[in-house]
């Protein structure tokens, strides 16, 4: 059902700067710059973080940063804090009218 | 600013149809070159496009889905509403209605739970 690859945790201490991953198949992210990436606390809805592979909505913090190489797309947190743990998810466009999800990768602060 | 929120019934049997509706307020269904889509998220799992509306009304869904799957804009009363039918247990999920893109989500609803009974 996920298409695109993220790995399922991500763990880092206050302050560090970690990177999660997005793996695609052409062609979705090699393709297309339309990636983007949401934030999902518990109970909540998703949140948009990221779109366009790397600009951010009016509002969220430019500690969130996103890019992309090849097929591969990332998303990085710097300075990270414990607001920050959640589940984080990323999507793409892959042709044809279709749009890809990731399953999430879950970032816990230690 | 454009508020979303589902409605629908909790609880469907097996082989009936799923019906959900999304009422949008703070910007009409029909303005602003809006595509209109559906999301779901089965339990501890990852997230699904179901599919999306233009507000021209075109609409687009996931091949996986398709066959089962209507969207349709109501625009007397500024909603959009989701059709699956011939449901089975692996269709219950979390469902959100989103907008405004078609590409990326900054509108959510805060999310329809359909369990799927047999």
């Amino acid at each position: 059902q996920s298409v695109l690859a993220q790995p399922a945790s991500v763990s880092g201490a206050p302050g560090q700067s970690i990177p999660i991953s997005c793996g695609g198949t052409s062609p979705d992210i090699g393709t297309y710059n339309l990636v983007s990436w949401y934030q999902q606390h518990p109970g909540k809805a998703p949140k948009l973080i990221i779109f366009e592979v790397n600009k951010r909505p009016s509002g969220v913090s430019d500690r969130f940063s996103g890019s992309k190489s090849g097929n591969t797309a990332s998303l990085t947190i710097s300075g990270l804090q414990a607001e920050d743990e959640a589940v984080y998810y990323c999507s793409s466009y892959a042709g044809n009218n279709l749009m890809e999800f990731g399953a999430g990768t879950k970032v816990t602060v230690l | 600013q454009v508020q979303l929120q589902e409605s629908g019934p909790g609880l469907v049997k097996a082989s009936e149809t799923l019906s959900l509706t999304c009422s949008v307020s703070g910007d009409s269904v029909t303005s602003g070159r809006y595509y209109w889509s559906w999301i779901r998220q089965a339990p501890k799992k990852g997230m699904e496009w179901i599919g999306s509306i233009y507000y021209t009304g075109k609409t687009y869904a996931n091949p996986s889905l398709q066959s089962r799957v209507t969207i349709s804009l109501d625009t007397s009363n500024n909603q959009f509403s989701l059709k699956l039918s011939s449901v089975s247990a692996a269709d219950t999920a979390l469902y959100y209605c989103v907008g405004p893109t078609f590409f990326s989500f900054d509108y959510w609803g805060q999310g329809a739970l359909v369990t799927v009974s047999s």
